[in-house]
C-alpha cells in the first residue's frame, strides 16, 4: 500500500523558514516523480513543485521561484521542501503527492498534508 | 483566479446524472489530458479521472470525462450521497510549465 506522511507543519512568522518532509512507503521512490500541492484554507489546489525520479529536472510555479527548494533523497525514501522567505500567503496544508507524468501530469497518491500557517 | 474555469457549485438528487465542467485554454487543456480528483470533507484530494478517461482501480465507472477543444466535463451518473465532495480539474500547462487546477466544484447531493 502507498503511504505518504507529510510532516515539519506549523507556525512561522512573516520571513521566516521551515522545512517540510514527506515519508514514501509501499513503492519504489526512484521510480516516480514527486510533487508538492498546497491549499489555502477554504480555497483549492495549487500546484507547488514537481522533481524527476533522480532530480534533474525540477519545476515550480512562479510564486515559490527563489523561495522554496524541492529536493528528494531516494535511499532515505524521502521528498523534502524548503521554505524561505516565507509569507502570509504561503499559509496552507501542503500535501506530498506522486506523480506521472505519463500523458500529461498527473498526481496518483496524496499524503494527508501538513498544515504551514505564517503569521506573526 | 484559477487557469481552469469550473462552475464554484453544482447539485442533484440520488440517482440524477450531473456533469461538471472545465474550461481551459490551448496551452492546456487543449493540447494535454485532462485529470480529475475529488475531495471528500476534511480529507485528501484523491484522483478520479487520468489521462483523459482512464480511472484508477476502485474508482466506479460512474464516473466518466469526455472533452472538446479547450473544454472538458465530468460526469456523475447515479448520484450517491457518497458523492457529495469537492471536484477538481486539472491539467498540464505548455506556457506556464507546470499543473494548473481549476477552482473547484463543490458537488452537494440533495
Amino acid at each position: 500500500e502507498v503511504q505518504l506522511v507529510e510532516s515539519g507543519g506549523g507556525l512561522v512568522q512573516p520571513g521566516g523558514s521551515l522545512r517540510l518532509s514527506c515519508a514514501a512507503s509501499g513503492f519504489t521512490l526512484s521510480n516516480y516523480w514527486m510533487s508538492w500541492v498546497r491549499q489555502a484554507p477554504g480555497e483549492g489546489l495549487e500546484w507547488v513543485a514537481n522533481i524527476k525520479q533522480d532530480g534533474s529536472e525540477i519545476k515550480y510555479v512562479d510564486s515559490v521561484k527563489g523561495r522554496f527548494t524541492i529536493s528528494r533523497d531516494n535511499a532515505k525514501n524521502s521528498l523534502y521542501l524548503q521554505m524561505n522567505s516565507l509569507r502570509a500567503e504561503d499559509t496552507a496544508v501542503y500535501y506530498c503527492a506522486r506523480g506521472s507524468a505519463v500523458a500529461g501530469f498527473h498526481f496518483d497518491d496524496w499524503g494527508q498534508g501538513t498544515l504551514v500557517t505564517v503569521s506573526s | 483566479q484559477s487557469v481552469l474555469t469550473q462552475p464554484p457549485s453544482a447539485s442533484g438528487t440520488p440517482g440524477q446524472r450531473v456533469t461538471i465542467s472545465c474550461s481551459g485554454s490551448s496551452s492546456n487543456i487543449g493540447s494535454n489530458p485532462v485529470n480529475w480528483y475529488q475531495q471528500l470533507p476534511g480529507t485528501a484530494p484523491k484522483l478520479l479521472i487520468y489521462s483523459n478517461n482512464q480511472r484508477p482501480s476502485g474508482v466506479p465507472d460512474r464516473f466518466s470525462y469526455s472533452k472538446s477543444g479547450t473544454s472538458a466535463s465530468l460526469a456523475i451518473s447515479g448520484l450517491q450521497s457518497e458523492d457529495e465532495a469537492d471536484y477538481y480539474c486539472a491539467a498540464w500547462d505548455d506556457s506556464l510549465n507546470g499543473v494548473v487546477f481549476g477552482g473547484g466544484t463543490k458537488l452537494t447531493v440533495l
